[in-house]
């Protein structure tokens, strides 16, 4: 099977930069994703890594090492709007399925 | 375009009746999943669909549950006989597939089921 750990809950002030580390098990991996989740709202796609390093994309930034199986988001310049929940996700294979797992998700408070 | 459509919003049903709720996934898009998020709580898989392919059930938590994907578009996740402990938001999401089967997943808003 496969298990993702990540933080319950972190707080973080405006304007500052804030990281949520994930780590996972899994059988065969196929890179890792990260999900936003709003209160009451869909979980909306952030960010995947497939190969080692870094990906940006604007404020975000995510980080992975296959080495380690670990991963992180990095949030930047946080603004009030970035409260939400924050998921990993990696993609595993069996029996020709190509399902995604996700962790049980960090509850980020940004707080003035 | 239209993203992923879920209905009902929301369903209250008594303990033991039979529900049904529905995804209409984005069209062009041949891969299905339903998820179950519990309040506070994380994603929990239920069913994978990919194109006409035998869907990966693995996560459906008992026999009670049941989904079917029609045409390969729309598809209806069945509760027999709810209980107590299948209240919880319902989650349906789709991507291209296929070849494209690492592209991200677009989630539905969601059904919440309250059984009472």
């Amino acid at each position: 099977g496969q298990s993702l750990e990540q933080p319950s809950e972190v707080t973080a002030v405006e304007g500052a930069i804030v990281q949520i580390n994930c780590t996972y098990q899994t059988s065969g991996f196929y890179g890792l994703s990260w999900y936003q989740q709003h209160d009451g709202g869909a979980p909306t796609f952030l960010s995947y890594n497939a190969l080692d390093g870094l990906e940006e994309t604007g404020r975000f930034s995510s980080f992975l090492s296959r080495s380690d199986s670990y991963g992180y988001l990095l949030l930047q310049e946080l603004q009030m709007k970035d409260s939400a929940s924050y998921f990993c996700a990696v993609r595993t294979s069996g029996a020709g399925s190509y399902q995604l797992t996700f962790g049980k998700g960090t509850k980020l408070s940004v707080i003035p | 375009g239209a993203g992923v459509s879920q209905s009902p919003s929301n369903k209250v049903t008594e303990k033991g009746k039979d529900v049904e709720l529905r995804c209409d996934p984005i069209s062009g898009h041949t891969a299905l999943y339903w998820y179950r998020q519990s309040l506070g709580q994380g994603l929990e898989f239920l069913i994978y669909f990919q194109g006409n392919s035998a869907p990966d059930k693995s996560g459906l938590p008992s026999d009670r549950f049941s989904a079917e994907r029609t045409g390969g578009s729309v598809s209806t996740l069945t509760i027999q006989r709810t209980q107590q402990e299948d209240s919880a938001v319902y989650l349906c999401a789709s991507s291209l597939g296929g070849a494209d089967w690492n592209s991200p997943l677009h989630f539905g808003n969601g059904t919440r089921l309250t059984v009472t």
